[in-house]
């Protein structure tokens, strides 16, 4: 079905660890978004895309980097896992017209 | 600048009576508004959307919203509460090229049987 995939859908890391959260979409859309969301505090905006080959700042991007090197996937990096990144990210994908982000299912991570 | 604010974390209505929750939102430019709803461990899901034109909108699952500009407010309602409609449900905000939302800290309904 078409939509956002998101890798991995779980993963538990240790302080300092690095990782990257990947989101694909498959509706050709230009603007993808990565969100966290905690609970009491709603969805919180770290990075986001308007086209392949750009990204710019959210509310939170400290501690994340992002990459969309390619339309169809926008990349979250980690370079050092703090506990306060303990967070469900999500990803999002929206195409001029539709007037409704297409979220995917979540990355539940969790750093001790 | 854009912002959200939901009245109430949690709600609570018993089967079969009226659910109305509260947003308020504050735009430089005209609004575009949603209402996501979240069942517990899924993503979001769209329930309805204000673009432009009738500010009485209708969604899914019997859900509607009327976007009054006078008071800057998007409120949710449903006639009928569902057991099925125990969700956490989130208002947002969107404005300018760059489509973001801005979401708000969202409202837990709890439907009393």
């Amino acid at each position: 079905n078409a939509g956002v995939t998101q890798t991995p859908k779980f993963r538990v890391l240790k302080t300092g660890q690095s990782m990257t959260l990947l989101c694909a979409q498959d509706m050709n859309h230009e603007y993808m978004y990565w969100y966290r969301q905690d609970p009491g505090m709603g969805l919180r905006l770290i990075h986001y895309s308007v086209g392949e080959g750009t990204t710019a700042k959210g509310e939170v991007p400290d501690g994340y980097n992002v990459s969309r090197l390619k339309k169809q996937n926008f990349l979250l990096g980690l370079e050092s896992a703090a506990p306060s990144q303990t967070s469900v990210y999500f990803c999002a994908s929206f195409g001029q017209g539709n007037y409704g982000y297409t979220f995917g299912s979540g990355t539940r991570l969790t750093v001790v | 600048a854009q912002s959200v604010t939901q009245l109430g974390s949690h709600v609570s209505v018993s089967e079969g009576a009226l659910v109305l929750l509260r947003c308020n939102y504050s735009s430089s430019v005209p609004p575009y508004l949603f209402w996501y709803v979240q069942y517990p461990n899924q993503g979001l899901q769209l329930l309805l959307k204000y673009t432009t034109g009738a500010t009485l909108v209708k969604g899914i699952n019997g859900f509607e919203a009327e976007f009054k500009k006078s008071e800057t407010s998007f409120h949710l309602t449903k006639p009928s509460a569902h057991m099925s409609d125990a969700a956490e449900y989130f208002c947002a905000v969107s404005g300018g090229g760059t489509y973001k939302y801005i979401f708000g800290t969202g409202t837990r309904l709890k439907v009393l049987a």
